[in-house]
């Protein structure tokens, strides 16, 4: 089964709106890691935002949040207010503690803001 | 400014020759992972290297091979690739502690293109 699954392949969105980027993931581990990273096009993964199983509260980074939904195993980005730079693509990834430094990632998601 | 840098940023090599890419982090983490991104395919991991002890190698053929000198340096040492091997290969970087929050930190990856 998929550790990490993310069903948008492309999103689009207008320059200054917000917009949702979903991720659900499979663990039995009650201790893990929720990543989000955002790769363009020269290809470098950058870090954008982490969630702990444990965290009461979402997390938030700037302008990224993670709405975390646990009992649903979803973890969406939200980015507000789009700027140009933004277009990218997007990676979900999850590490478990009883697994150690596995890292699980998913299939991305390309974002195009619109101007 | 990247705490994990890779060179070459782009390389091309015809399939007799020998080459290698090289990785180095100044996060003070201790361990190193590579990963390879072919297009339209997810993340996959190749080795993970824990105090410079490989500890994972996921089936990667050994046309591929690892060193890991120290905790700091890692290289991938290439030889009689084959055309499907062109990809983006990312170097990254974690602590090695088993806390399921330790981020991984990614280079700018090393462009590969075997001829």
């Amino acid at each position: 089964a998929q550790k990490i699954t993310q069903t948008q392949p492309g999103m689009f969105v207008q320059e200054k709106e917000a917009v949702t980027l979903d991720c659900t993931y499979d663990t039995s581990d009650p201790s893990y890691g929720l990543f989000w990273y955002k790769q363009p096009s020269s290809g470098e993964m950058i870090f954008l935002i982490y969630q702990g199983s444990y965290d009461q509260q979402n997390a938030t980074e700037g302008r990224y949040s993670l709405n975390f939904q646990k009992a649903r195993k979803s973890a969406n980005l939200v980015i507000s207010a789009s700027q140009l730079g933004d277009s990218a693509m997007y990676f979900c990834a999850m590490r478990e503690e009883n697994t150690g430094n596995q890292f699980y990632f998913g299939t991305g998601t390309s974002l195009t803001v619109i101007p | 400014e990247t705490g994990v840098t890779q060179t070459p940023r782009h390389l091309v090599m015809g399939m007799t020759n020998k080459k290698s890419l090289k990785c180095e982090q100044h996060l003070g983490h201790n361990a190193m992972y590579w990963y390879k991104q072919s297009a339209k395919k997810p993340l996959e991991l190749m080795f993970v290297y824990n105090f410079k002890e490989q500890t994972e190698n996921n089936s990667v053929p050994s046309r591929f091979s690892p060193e890991c000198p120290n905790s700091s340096h890692l290289f991938l040492h290439l030889h009689t690739l084959q055309p499907e091997d062109s990809a983006l290969y990312l170097c990254a970087s974690s602590r090695l502690d088993t806390s399921s929050g330790n981020t991984i930190y990614f280079g700018e990856g090393s462009w590969l293109t075997v001829v």
